[in-house]
C-alpha cells in the first residue's frame, strides 16, 4: 500500500517568511510524528500527535514551530519567520496504535533551505 | 531524556563480510529499539527492532541484540552486498525516538 507521503519535497525561502510542510500518513495510522534531520543534530524528535491532539510538544525548538492535524489523518508543520538555523530536512512518520504500537514509517522528507 | 551513542561512526566491509554496528543507551526505561536504513535522498527505513522482553531477533541476513543490564543493542549484517551500502541509525525509548548519529556503511565489491 501507500506509504507516507510528504510535500514539498524541497523548499527554498528567505529568512523571515512562513513556510507550511505537509505529511500524508499511511491510511489508519492513528499515531504521527515529525522529526527534523540537521548535519550538526543529527535526528531529532519535534512533536507527536495521537489522533488530532498532540500529547508531546516537547522537541519543538521554539514558538515559531507550530504543528496541526485535522481529521486524524494529514499534518501540517509551520514554521513561522524562519531562520538559517531552521534549514534542515523534515520528517514525518507515522505507526499504527495498537499491535504493534511504536514501529513508525518515514516519509522522505522535505528539505527546507532559508537563505 | 534519552541519549543514545552509536560506534563505529563509518564502516567499510568487503562484499560478503559481516558488519557489526553498536549502541548504548542511557535511559533505562527504554523499551524499543529499531534499526533504520537510510539511503541517499529518502527517508529512513526501518528494518528491524527489538522490544526489552527479547535478547536477539533476526531477520534473513540481519540480527539485532539486546543486553539490557549493559544497556547495549547491536545490529549484525552477514553476507554482506553493494546494495546494503547506506546509512544505518540505531534509536531507543518508546514513542518518542532518540537516535544514533549513524554510521555511513561502505559494502566493497
Amino acid at each position: 500500500g501507500a506509504g507516507v507521503s510528504q510535500s514539498p519535497s524541497n523548499k527554498v525561502t528567505e529568512k523571515g517568511k512562513d513556510v507550511e510542510l505537509r505529511c500524508d500518513p499511511i491510511s489508519g495510522h492513528t499515531a504521527l510524528y515529525w522529526y527534523r534531520q540537521s548535519l550538526g543534530q543529527g535526528l531529532e524528535f519535534l512533536i507527536y500527535f495521537q489522533g488530532n491532539s498532540a500529547p508531546d510538544k516537547s522537541g519543538l525548538p521554539s514558538d515559531r514551530f507550530s504543528a496541526e492535524r485535522t481529521g486524524g489523518s494529514v499534518s501540517t508543520l509551520t514554521i513561522q519567520r524562519t531562520q538559517q538555523e531552521d534549514s534542515a530536512v523534515y520528517l514525518c512518520a507515522s505507526s499504527l496504535e495498537t499491535g504493534s504500537p511504536y514501529e513508525q514509517y518515514f516519509g522522505p522528507g522535505t528539505r527546507l533551505t532559508v537563505t | 531524556g534519552e541519549n543514545v551513542e552509536q560506534h563505529p561512526s563509518t564502516l567499510s566491509v568487503q562484499e560478503g563480510d559481516s558488519a557489526v554496528i553498536k549502541c548504548t543507551y542511557s535511559d533505562s526505561a527504554s523499551n524499543y529499539f529499531p534499526w533504520y536504513k537510510q539511503e541517499l535522498g529518502k527517508g529512513p527505513q526501518l528494518i528491524i527492532d527489538i522490544r526489552s522482553n527479547v535478547g536477539e531477533k533476526k531477520d534473513q541476513r540481519i540480527a539485532v541484540t539486546l543486553n539490557k543490564t549493559a544497556k547495549h543493542f547491536s545490529l549484525h549484517i552477514t553476507e554482506t552486498q553493494p546494495e546494503d551500502s547506506a546509512v544505518y541509525f540505531c534509536a531507543a525509548n518508546d514513542y518518542k525516538l532518540s537516535f544514533g548519529a549513524g554510521t555511513t556503511v561502505t559494502v566493497r565489491a
